[in-house]
């Protein structure tokens, strides 16, 4: 299977627990992509990297939120002391530079109690 | 603010007619479009785009058609088949951000055999 990966599919934690999730995108992608959705919404952006660069971050992303892609390939968000409102499921995306779509992993469902 | 909206949350069909999902965006910078299909438990799946320089492209049984001037898109699903029951988002790309797409809330399409 050479789509984009996501681990685990599955996270319940407690609310103040600090959870990673990590994302391996397609192989040959250097832009890779963290989204969240919520139920009856689209996609809202995070943040994306272009290789190891970490290029935008959301203005709405939360300092307890942080991505890191540190040789180019997979990337890790790590979100630090978790609220309930953080439960959303959590996409990773990659594209080729330029005018590609983005393809994604099946997501991380994130539950907060 | 809502850059991109999606004002039908949800549209019923009979298999083998068309489906009309519509689409309306608010920054005349945006240049790229795209629609993507998303089943339970998966993540989005890109379906088709157009670039701002046309204002139509097809793709087997779907259509996109961009309307610069009214600053709406629309995909057209002809005919349409159970298995096109999901949620479709679109997504535009441009403005002030270059690298990340920005979508819709999504509608849910039922297609009835």
């Amino acid at each position: 299977d050479t789509g984009v990966s996501q681990d685990p599919r599955h996270k319940i934690t407690k609310r103040g627990q600090n959870v990673t999730f990590r994302c391996d995108p397609i192989s040959e992608h250097n832009r890779l992509y963290w989204y969240r959705q919520t139920l009856g919404q689209g996609p809202e952006f995070l943040t994306y990297f272009q290789n190891e660069a970490q290029l935008e971050k959301s203005r709405l992303l939360s300092d307890r939120f942080s991505a890191e892609r540190p040789k180019g390939s997979f990337s890790t968000l790590e979100i630090q002391r978790t609220e309930q409102g953080d439960s959303a499921m959590y996409l990773c995306a990659s594209s080729l530079q330029g005018s590609s779509p983005l393809h994604f992993g099946n997501g991380t469902r994130l539950t907060v109690t | 603010d809502q850059q991109v909206k999606q004002n039908s949350p949800s549209l019923s069909v009979q298999e083998g007619r068309i489906s009309i999902l519509n689409c309306d965006y608010t920054n005349s910078m945006f240049d790229y479009f795209l629609w993507y299909k998303k089943y339970p438990a998966e993540g989005p799946t890109f379906l088709i785009s157009i670039s701002s320089i046309k204002d139509k492209n097809e793709d087997g049984r779907f259509t996109v058609f961009l309307n610069k001037s009214a600053k709406h898109l629309s995909l057209h699903i002809v005919p349409s088949q159970p298995g096109d029951s999901a949620v479709y988002f679109c997504a535009v790309r441009g403005g002030t951000s270059y690298g990340k797409l920005t979508f819709g809330q999504g509608t849910i399409l039922t297609v009835h055999p």
